[in-house]
């Protein structure tokens, strides 16, 4: 069982460009998220889905946008890439109980 | 909606010492509880929930934390600290029932154990 894989493992992206970091479970959870991790911040929540169909902004989300067509994909798409949007991206999924399952992450650079 | 707050950002401890890493919580509805670790270059892992029941739950690893409703706290302790325990700790909240599964972490507290 896979759990949650995101792809790319890394990227360095020119500002400006668009990018997607995909992220696929197969676990059939109903709430995904994706968070951004940067040193002393902890983790922040960028957008989260609670269903197939359904999204909602979370903390930091200006920059970002994510779609959920079905239950396994929630991509999530920076339009217009900008240097304050290096970070480590964490795709996670979550149980009818909340417990979550995370994947290794992307490290995105962007210059 | 909810908050987490980690009082303590590090937390350096020699083997062996005991350690409690500090969480407290905040929300307008009943929240399940967890405390979740991350290895360096790694995510995130489920160290142990309070979902209901008994407010002490434990880990396989030795970790205890305490459910406190009055307090809104959810402490992190281990009597007995390894090399190996050297991570960083986030305590997380998720709204208890209905369809919202809006899941919010706290700013994480770095664990370094000393020899």
């Amino acid at each position: 069982i896979a759990g949650i894989t995101q792809a790319p493992t890394s990227q360095i992206l020119a500002a400006g460009r668009r990018m997607t970091l995909r992220c696929t479970q197969d676990m059939r959870h109903n709430a995904m998220y994706w968070y951004r991790q940067d040193l002393g911040l902890g983790l922040r929540l960028i957008h989260y889905s609670n269903t197939a169909g359904t999204t909602g902004k979370g903390e930091v989300p200006d920059g970002y946008s994510v779609s959920r067509a079905n239950t396994d994909d929630f991509p999530l798409t920076l339009a217009s890439a900008v240097p304050s949007q290096t970070s480590v991206y964490f795709c996670a999924s979550s149980d009818p109980w909340g417990r979550a399952f995370f994947g290794q992450g992307t490290r995105l650079t962007v210059v | 909606a909810q908050s987490v707050t980690q009082l303590d950002s590090q937390v350096p401890v020699f083997e062996e010492a005991p350690v409690e890493l500090r969480c407290n919580y905040s929300s307008s509805v009943s929240v399940y509880l967890f405390w979740y670790v991350q290895y360096p270059n790694q995510g995130l892992q489920l160290l142990l929930k309070y979902l209901s029941g008994s407010t002490l739950v434990e880990s396989i690893n030795g970790f205890e934390a305490e459910f406190n409703k009055s307090q809104t706290s959810f402490h992190l302790r281990k009597p007995s600290v390894h090399i190996s325990d050297t991570a960083e700790y986030f305590c997380a909240v998720i709204p208890n029932g209905g369809s919202n599964y809006k899941l919010t972490f706290g700013k994480g507290t770095l664990l370094t154990v000393n020899p």
